[in-house]
């Protein structure tokens, strides 16, 4: 079955850089492109980014681009999202998720990145 | 930016209709997927292209969209219904994944 496991998160100063992973497993990952999700307290699910199957596109939301990286290595079966300059309001749960034809039909349980200011 | 309105909440009756829109611009044009996702859990996937259930989703679960509303209707509603639900779109102009700001569903 699909499995899809982040990590990486936790509690990080403002200003300061986070590196999330998301472990993929039960497909095969170097066919599908992936998301990054995120949802703040108490808040809706914000998208932050996605990547193709290949890694060769990649579209950001407007609230990270510039400070926020996506990135894939399809020999590990492994998702990444560098984060630099951190902010409070970065605050949140961070999904990994499997895209299908622009919708997502996968999601992991999420890990949690605590900006302190 | 394209936005997706949903309203905050929505309050049934067990056994009746609950019905959750989701407004944008020409989002008849689009396809609209769903969410449902309860307290401390991950989404999962209600409804895909506009109307399409996931195996696994009850039949009771069904969508439509034309003009600037898409629709959620959950019929013969169950108090294990009770979560958030999300309505999701693919911004084809600028390359954005787009979610509505979520509606939070009571089974009274």
């Amino acid at each position: 079955q699909v499995q899809l496991v982040e990590s990486g998160g936790g509690v990080v100063q403002s200003g300061r850089s986070l590196r999330l992973s998301c472990a993929a497993s039960g497909f095969t990952f170097s066919n599908f492109a992936m998301h990054w999700v995120r949802q703040a307290p108490g808040k809706g699910l914000e998208w932050v980014a996605v990547i193709s199957y290949d890694g060769s596109h990649k579209y950001y939301a407007d609230s990270v681009k510039g400070r926020f990286t996506i990135s894939r290595d399809n020999s590990k079966n492994t998702l990444f999202l560098q984060m630099n300059s951190l902010r409070p309001e970065d605050t949140a749960v961070y999904y990994c998720a499997r895209d299908r034809q622009l919708l997502i039909d996968y999601w992991g349980q999420g890990t949690l990145v605590t900006v302190s200011s | 930016s394209y936005v997706l309105t949903q309203p905050p909440s929505v309050s049934v009756a067990p056994g009746k209709t609950a019905s959750i829109t989701c407004g944008g611009n020409n989002i008849g044009n689009k396809s609209v997927h769903w969410y449902q996702q309860k307290p401390g859990q991950a989404p999962i996937l209600v409804i895909y292209y506009d109307s399409d259930r996931p195996s696994g989703i009850p039949e009771r679960f069904s969508g439509s969209n034309s003009g600037n509303t898409a629709t959620l209707t959950i019929s013969r509603v169950e108090a294990g219904d009770e979560a958030d639900y999300y309505c999701q779109v693919w911004t084809g102009t600028s390359d954005h994944c787009v979610f509505g700001s979520g509606t939070t569903v009571t089974v009274l």
